[in-house]
C-alpha cells in the first residue's frame, strides 16, 4: 500500500516570495491533516480536512496561508508571501476517518531567507 | 483546554540500557493517546496507542507504554536500547478528533 506522498521534499525561497506544497493521501482515506512542524517543536494542526471540506482550520495563519482539496484525494497548502517565521516542515496526514490512526508524509521542509 | 507535556527535552541513554519517556496530559476523560517516532529527516511513525483496556500497551520495536490515570501520564519504556532507536519521541493525545503533540524527547544512544 502506497503512503502519503509529499511534494517538494526541500523549498529554499526569500521572504515575501510564495511556496506551494503538494500532498496526495492514502486512497480511500477520508480525513486530510496539515501539520506545521517548527525545529525544536512538536508538529502543530494547521487544518484539517473530511473529504474536501475544512473540519478545523483554527490555527492556521489565514491572512498568508491557504489550503485546498478540492476533488477529496490530493491537498495543495500554500504560502503567500512567506516570512522568515514560517521556515519548518510541513507534514501532511491521512486517516481512514476522524479519529482514527494518522499516517504521515515525510514531510517538505522549508526554509525562508 | 487539553494538552501534553513531555518534561525531558534530551535523553541520552547507553546502548543495552533500559529508556523511559515521560508523557502527562491534561484532560478530563480519558483521552485517545499515542507516541510517535521521528528519525532525522523521516515522517512520523506511530509506535502505539492507547484507546482503552489493558493499560499496558505494546508496541513495535520493543516498546510499551502505561497508561495511569491517576497520574495523567502515558510513559513509554524500551528494556534494552539499540543504536537505531536514536530519534525523536513525541507523545500526542485525541480531543475532539484533533492529534495534538507534544514538544518531543530527543534520544541520543551512546555505545
Amino acid at each position: 500500500e502506497a503512503g502519503v506522498a509529499q511534494s517538494p521534499r526541500y523549498k529554499i525561497i526569500e521572504k515575501r516570495q510564495s511556496v506551494a506544497f503538494w500532498c496526495n493521501p492514502i486512497s480511500g482515506h477520508a480525513t486530510l491533516y496539515w501539520y506545521q512542524q517548527i525545529l525544536g517543536q512538536g508538529p502543530k494542526l494547521l487544518i484539517q480536512f473530511q473529504n474536501n471540506g475544512v473540519v478545523d482550520d483554527s490555527q492556521l495563519p489565514k491572512d498568508r496561508f491557504s489550503a485546498e482539496r478540492l476533488k477529496g484525494v490530493d491537498s495543495t497548502l500554500k504560502i503567500q508571501p512567506a516570512k522568515l517565521e514560517d521556515s519548518a516542515v510541513y507534514l501532511c496526514a491521512s486517516s481512514y476517518a476522524q479519529g482514527g490512526e494518522l499516517f504521515f508524509g515525510e514531510g517538505s521542509r522549508l526554509t525562508v531567507l | 483546554a487539553q494538552s501534553v507535556t513531555q518534561p525531558d527535552i534530551h535523553i541520552t541513554v547507553s546502548e543495552g540500557a533500559s529508556l523511559e519517556l515521560r508523557c502527562n496530559y491534561s484532560y478530563g476523560a480519558t483521552p485517545y493517546l499515542f507516541w510517535y517516532v521521528q528519525s532525522p529527516g523521516q515522517g512520523l511513525q506511530l509506535l502505539l496507542k492507547y484507546f482503552s483496556g489493558d493499560t499496558l500497551v505494546q508496541g513495535i520495536k520493543g516498546f510499551e507504554a502505561e497508561f495511569k490515570r491517576s497520574q495523567s501520564s502515558f510513559n513509554l519504556r524500551k528494556p534494552s536500547v539499540h543504536w537505531s532507536d536514536a530519534a525523536e519521541y513525541f507523545c500526542a493525545v485525541v480531543v475532539d478528533y484533533k492529534l495534538s503533540f507534544g514538544a518531543g524527547t530527543t534520544v541520543t544512544v551512546r555505545a
